[in-house]
């Protein structure tokens, strides 16, 4: 079946550094991906998404990129601050799925003072 | 009170029991998910309500029962369950349910549920 995966289960940053998370997909069809934020104790948080005819989307210290090409997506935060630690999701929502959004497995971020 | 709220946070209960998960959103959003998540696995999407009607059922077991009397609220009854079910189970809702339009859901705290 259709699937989104991400590379890394945990990722370690210092606090001002930029954070990379990437997430590969398999679905060709998708018309949008979707990142979404864990806090400890709190639901997903939507943060920011991209349609899949763009390749870069920019939001308030976080970037989105696309490539089609090899079915992978990211999510850079810049200057990572301690309130950035959580969970990140990918997703993945297409017209044929409904609203149906299926999520990748998280990663946890984890920022150092 | 705003946003998605979901009652009981936890819940421990017996594998003969019964019990309900109730959900409240506040958003005036006209679609409400229920999604189940475990350690170590991706959400996993279990209902999905638009108007009112159920528009998806993924496959769930019937131990599981969800209920939407109105767009604001949504409940998942519980009966008979197994141990394997224990999860922390999430509520969410967004505006419309249709196409694009459940890409941005709003999800509650979650019931952390126990099956003993």
């Amino acid at each position: 079946g259709e699937s989104v995966g991400l590379h890394l289960p945990t990722l370690s940053v210092q606090e001002g550094d930029n954070s990379i998370i990437n997430c590969a997909y398999s679905n060709s069809a998708s018309d949008y991906f979707i990142w979404y934020k864990q806090e400890s104790g709190k639901g997903p948080q939507f943060i920011i998404d991209i349609r899949s005819n763009m390749d870069k989307r920019q939001g308030q210290r976080v970037t989105v990129l696309l490539n089609k090409t090899v079915k992978h997506l990211s999510l850079q935060i810049a200057a990572t601050q301690p309130g950035d630690s959580a969970v990140y999701f990918c997703a993945e929502i297409s017209e044929t799925s409904g609203s149906r959004l299926t999520f990748g497995e998280g990663t946890q971020l984890t920022v150092n003072p | 009170e705003t946003g998605v709220t979901q009652t009981p946070r936890h819940l421990v209960m017996g594998m003969t029991n019964k019990k309900s998960l109730k959900c409240e959103q506040h958003l005036g959003h006209n679609a409400m998910y229920w999604y189940k998540q475990s350690a170590k696995k991706p959400l996993e999407l279990m209902f999905v309500y638009n108007f009112k009607e159920q528009t998806e059922n993924n496959s769930v077991p019937s131990r599981f029962s969800p209920e939407c009397p109105n767009s604001s609220h949504l409940f998942l009854h519980l009966h008979t369950l197994q141990p394997e079910d224990s999860a922390l189970y999430l509520c969410a809702s967004s505006r419309f349910g249709r196409g694009q339009g459940g890409r941005e859901q709003y999800f509650g705290p979650g019931t952390r549920l126990t099956v003993t």
